[in-house]
């Protein structure tokens, strides 16, 4: 089956660095989204990877591994309105989102 | 530009009752999606139309019904609401499907509570 996995709930430092982990198995793989979702919205694009590596945009990059079947988000500088949710969905064979059920983000002062 | 609008935000149902949806989106996008996010599970695609006058099931979409009569418009419909539907839907676009650059944006959810 295909199946998403990332930490339910992570707390991090407001300046600190944190990474979010997500491992994927899915049918195909025709690349990995990561999206942000505050509290009582709509998920909003962060970054997307299809080759192996890592792909930096400001204080988010995030990393892929085609033959481990594994991403990572990075979160640097952190601050306050960073605290979201966010999503992992890997795109399958069919080009269909399959999606995790979200780290949330819990930023302290 | 107002990209994907939702409505209602929010609607209290009784179990039985028939409720549509609404979704449109004004960026002439091809692909249109409907999920449903429920705690401590990932979205959900009920059903997704990958250009106007097609439409397709995706992973749960027993009890919701879809048309797409033009581009614009994606309305999702529920025959007869049961409890289990009670969960925030949301409507998200692509400009086009079938290639993995394909990123889907997202309107502002409706919360459909069903008692």
């Amino acid at each position: 089956g295909q199946n998403i996995d990332q930490p339910t709930e992570m707390t991090a430092t407001e300046g600190a660095i944190v990474q979010i982990n997500c491992t994927y198995q899915t049918s195909g793989f025709n690349g990995l989204f990561w999206y942000q979702q505050h509290a009582g919205e709509a998920p909003t694009f962060l970054s997307y990877n299809v080759l192996d590596g890592l792909e930096e945009k400001g204080r988010f990059s995030s990393f892929l591994s085609r033959s481990k079947g594994y991403s990572y988000l990075l979160l640097k500088e952190l601050q306050m309105k960073d605290s979201a949710s966010y999503l992992c969905a890997a795109m399958d064979s069919n080009y269909q989102l399959i999606w995790g059920a979200g780290t949330k983000l819990i930023i302290k002062p | 530009i107002a990209g994907i609008t939702q409505a209602p935000t929010s609607q209290i149902l009784a179990a039985g009752r028939r409720m549509t949806l609404r979704c449109t989106q004004d960026m002439r996008h091809n692909a249109m999606y409907w999920y449903r996010q429920d705690l401590g599970l990932g979205l959900r695609l009920i059903h997704y139309s990958n250009t106007a006058g097609t439409t397709g099931k995706g992973e749960v979409p027993d009890g919701y019904s879809v048309s797409r009569a033009n581009t614009d418009d994606f309305p999702l419909t529920l025959a007869s609401a049961v409890p289990s539907q009670t969960s925030v839907y949301f409507c998200a676009s692509s400009a086009t499907s079938g290639r993995g650059t394909d990123t889907q944006y997202f309107g502002p959810g409706t919360r459909l509570t069903v008692l």
